[in-house]
């Protein structure tokens, strides 16, 4: 079955310091999505992307967050400058037209220190 | 918006035997999705099922069924014949078409020897 893969699978920060976590979605998935889960809570929405545009974002995807499809095949996520409360397992999630069901990657674990 | 509540926080059941999840959700949409996602000590989400709410009939996937009431809005999982590799934290999930899945808590699910 085709995958979502998302690099690094374990990230490490100082606190202040930018961040970019990368994820390649399924060759031809449409939509795009960025979900956070902090540790022993729910999945979190951060934020959508479709058409080369966010298409929905929450509350916590403030001006610190961003996202970017550079090339066609990438979609990253930067944290401009990061907080302790940014420690949290970070999914990338891609579906295709129809969407009924969304794949998500494996995840990466930032640790902000 | 949508809402989705898990009430079990913790479960456990014997190995062999059927353990039913708990999930009431709120919504104002007329079309929408239903899940259940699993995840094991990995922290990786898999899709256990999936409900589309216009079908009628009942999502089954092998050992894993839903109970699906449109009515009362609630979409429990039934787990047969558990297994010791069933155990994971569950959790529910809605969607409007391509939009942002809504989690609810999760229910960490416990299979006894």
């Amino acid at each position: 079955e085709p995958e979502v893969t998302q690099t690094p699978s374990h990230q490490v920060t100082q606190m202040g310091q930018e961040v970019i976590l990368r994820c390649v979605p399924i060759s031809n998935h449409l939509y795009f999505y960025w979900y956070r889960q902090i540790l022993g809570q729910k999945v979190e929405f951060l934020v959508s992307f479709y058409n080369n545009e966010i298409s929905e974002k929450s509350e916590i995807f403030d001006d610190q967050f961003s996202v970017e499809r550079p090339d066609g095949s990438n979609f990253t996520l930067k944290i401009r400058s990061t907080k302790l409360e940014d420690s949290a397992m970070y999914f990338c999630a891609s579906t295709g037209q129809g969407a009924r069901k969304l794949f998500f990657g494996s995840g990466t674990q930032l640790s902000v220190l | 918006a949508q809402t989705v509540t898990q009430s079990q926080p913790e479960m456990s059941v014997q190995e062999a035997e059927t353990v039913t999840l708990s999930c009431t959700y709120d919504t104002s949409e007329s079309d929408y999705y239903l899940f259940w996602y699993k995840q094991p000590p990995s922290r990786q989400m898999i899709l256990v099922i999936r409900q589309e709410a216009y079908k009628q009939q009942n999502a089954t996937e092998n050992r894993f069924s839903v109970n699906f009431q449109k009515a009362a809005k609630s979409f429990s999982l039934k787990i047969s014949d558990s297994q010791l590799g069933d155990a994971a934290m569950y959790f529910c999930a809605s969607a409007v078409g391509a939009r942002q899945l809504t989690f609810g808590s999760g229910t960490q699910l416990t299979v006894l020897p």
